[in-house]
């Protein structure tokens, strides 16, 4: 069974620091993906960075990059240079097979 | 444009209603998912439309049906609904069902509420 563990269920960051935010995932699949998704107080999940297993390179989005560890089925998401709008819930996702498992979140505050 | 359009952003609705939540995209994508959410937990998959066909029910009572009239339309009918169903209702839609890297993009929700 694919199961997505977010370890941290609350974080918080001050302004212009950087933050990382937690997920392990298991899995016995050799062809998944992974994402990192941020639903602020709007409701709206958007798509904050994906990465493909099969690549070794960490994917990078602005001021958005994971620590993607294959063999430890770790992927972290890091958050630069923290902006208040950056305050949302973060939900770390595993796609395989047609199907995202979601972790449980970890709800991100920055303080001004 | 990574867009998907869903209308209403609020629903209030008796036990007794018949209501239909809608979504839209124009993005050429021919997957199509209807997720439950509720507060602050994640996403749970109800149906997965691929090329306008019903490919995953995720044991969803029958008091919700959904409809994929075409490619880029989906709709959520709503009948005789219980308290326990009001949540976050979001739709969501990628290029292809089960081919990688299969990124889903998500609409804005509608928020439901059943008295």
């Amino acid at each position: 069974a694919q199961t997505v563990t977010q370890s941290q269920p609350e974080m918080s960051v001050q302004e212009a620091e950087t933050v990382t935010l937690s997920c392990t995932y298991d899995t016995s699949e050799s062809d998944y993906y992974l994402f990192w998704y941020k639903q602020p107080p709007s409701r709206q999940m958007i798509l904050v960075i994906r990465q493909e297993a099969y690549k070794q390179q960490n994917a990078t989005e602005n001021r958005f990059s994971v620590n993607f560890q294959k063999a430890a089925k770790s992927f972290s998401l890091k958050i630069s240079d923290s902006q208040l709008g950056d305050a949302a819930m973060y939900f770390c996702a595993y796609w395989a097979l047609g199907r995202l498992y979601f972790g449980r979140g970890t709800q991100l505050t920055v303080w001004p | 444009d990574t867009e998907v359009t869903q209308t209403p952003k609020h629903l209030v609705m008796g036990m007794t209603n018949k209501k239909s939540l809608k979504c839209e995209q124009h993005m050429g994508h021919r997957a199509m998912y209807w997720y439950k959410q509720k507060a602050k937990k994640p996403p749970e998959l109800m149906f997965v439309y691929s090329y306008e066909k019903l490919s995953i029910n995720e044991s969803v009572p029958s008091r919700f049906s959904p409809e994929c009239p075409n490619s880029s339309l989906l709709n959520l009918h709503l009948h005789a609904l219980q308290p326990e169903d009001s949540a976050l209702y979001l739709c969501a839609s990628s290029q292809e069902y089960r081919v990688g890297p299969d990124t889903q993009y998500f609409g804005p929700g509608t928020r439901l509420t059943v008295l």
